[in-house]
């Protein structure tokens, strides 16, 4: 039972306009959110965070927003550069107990030229 | 200079054998984390432990043991391999373990059971 989804395996943007990832969770439990990328043969690299809080939080050309009401989160990126091409995973956390990070299944962005 | 490494990259066995899968972290990190990544591509936490304790074990099989000499190494030790072990693992750290500490992930290691 996948507490956090992704359900867009793959998205294909034009590079310059805005890419945009969506995450849905069904734990209310879950008060941070994070979004991880990761290029092939590596390991998964922490991008941008979001708590409970705050329903925006912006890192350069990222932004998270999160929706509680809805349980959606999504990831902007603008402009979409070619080296954004890369598989984004979503992750959901509890800030009380111990760190245990539950993944989507990612999406894989395409950026072309 | 590697933060977090793991050897070996790719791993092919056969059923039934013992093999391990060994992970460094250099960031002087106090928690370190294995995951497994499966065909369906979910990335899904197995253990975590905070200076050599365990933290977190998620219901896995107790043919996979977990082993940290110092917190620095947490090696991953799997007896009587099953096909269904095939996937990626990927080790991880965080400072101290905390819901908001980013956690750096190693490159994975490929497991191929035949």
């Amino acid at each position: 039972d996948q507490q956090v989804k992704q359900n867009s395996p793959s998205l294909s943007v034009q590079e310059g306009r805005i890419s945009i990832l969506n995450c849905d969770y069904t734990n209310s439990m879950f008060d941070y959110f994070l979004w991880y990328k990761k290029y092939p043969a590596e390991g998964p690299t922490f991008l941008i965070s979001i708590s409970s809080i705050k329903d925006k939080n912006e890192d350069g050309r990222f932004t998270v927003f999160l929706n509680k009401s809805a349980k959606h989160l999504s990831l902007h990126i603008v402009p979409s550069q070619p080296g954004d091409s890369a598989v984004y995973f979503c992750a959901a956390s509890a800030l009380q107990g111990a760190q245990k990070l539950v993944f989507g299944q990612g999406t894989r962005l395409t950026i072309n030229p | 200079d590697t933060a977090v490494s793991q050897t070996p990259k790719y791993l092919v066995t056969q059923m039934g054998n013992d093999k391990s899968i060994k992970c460094e972290q250099n960031l002087g990190h106090d928690t370190m984390y294995w995951y497994k990544q499966d065909s369906k591509k979910f990335l899904k936490i197995m253990f975590s432990y905070n200076n050599k304790e365990l933290i977190i074990n998620e219901t896995v099989p107790n043919r996979f043991s977990p082993k940290s000499p110092d917190k620095a190494h947490l090696n991953l030790h799997i007896n009587s391999l099953e096909l269904g072990d095939s996937a990626v693992y990927f080790c991880a750290s965080s400072q101290e373990g905390r819901p908001s500490d980013t956690q750096y992930f190693g490159p994975g290691t490929r497991l191929t059971v035949l």
